[in-house]
């Protein structure tokens, strides 16, 4: 069902710049790309949306290419909370299906 | 006050019992979920709820049955419980059609083990 693809795993430095790839290659030109995140047995936790615009917030930045086939989720300075799953989801404005993929697992390495 | 909570948080139960999950949000949501999310860590949509109507059943087995007595309440029922129910069971809401900006809120989680 998840129409978006997402390494399983990736490592990351304390300190660093954490960017979580997402490929989205069919997505339509209402689908807005949302990140969440999954902090162990957590509920997951709502990050950020877009649609073609580079957006940022307090937690993250997310950048999605021009042609909208695949974005980057960018954490900035990552710290070790920050290690959990990320799931990128495709979906329609106002739409109600939210569909997660198998999303990728941050770990942050002190 | 918690925003989305579930009740219990662990469940053991044996086999061929009948048992049941409930959720409530105090967020004024007009639309609820149940998502299930196995040993393999996939979450996986299961029902979704908008003002007390069923709006998405993704093919899952009739011994689920989900119960929406009012817009804030969203249970679910599991009749016949099989080793392959033992996941744990997240409970979310997102505001509807109206003013909705994407955000689901998701509930702790409840941890049904099936022995």
């Amino acid at each position: 069902d998840a129409k978006t693809t997402q390494p399983t795993s990736m490592d990351c430095a304390e300190g660093r710049a954490a960017n979580l790839p997402c490929n989205h290659s069919t997505i339509s030109g209402n689908e807005y790309v949302y990140w969440y995140r999954q902090i162990h047995s957590q509920g997951p936790q709502y990050i950020i949306h877009g649609l073609k615009n580079n957006e940022t917030n307090e937690m993250a930045s997310l950048i999605i290419t021009e042609d909208r086939k695949s974005s980057t989720l960018i954490l900035p300075h990552a710290t070790l909370r920050d290690t959990a799953v990320y799931y990128c989801i495709v979906r329609a404005w106002g739409g109600n299906q939210f569909y997660f993929g198998t999303g990728t697992s941050l770990t942050v390495i002190p | 006050d918690t925003a989305v909570s579930q009740t219990p948080k662990y469940l053991v139960t044996q086999m061929g019992n009948d048992k049941s999950i409930k959720c409530e949000q105090n967020l004024g949501h007009d639309t609820m979920y149940w998502y299930k999310q196995d040993s393999k860590k996939f979450l996986k949509i299961m029902f979704s709820y908008n003002n007390k109507e069923l709006i998405i059943n993704e093919t899952v087995p009739n011994r689920f049955s989900p119960k929406s007595p009012d817009k804030a309440h969203l249970n679910l029922h599991i009749n016949s419980l099989e080793l392959g129910d033992s996941a744990v069971y997240f409970c979310a809401s997102n505001p509807g059609l109206a003013g909705n900006t994407g955000e689901l809120f998701f509930g702790e989680g409840s941890r049904l083990t099936v022995l």
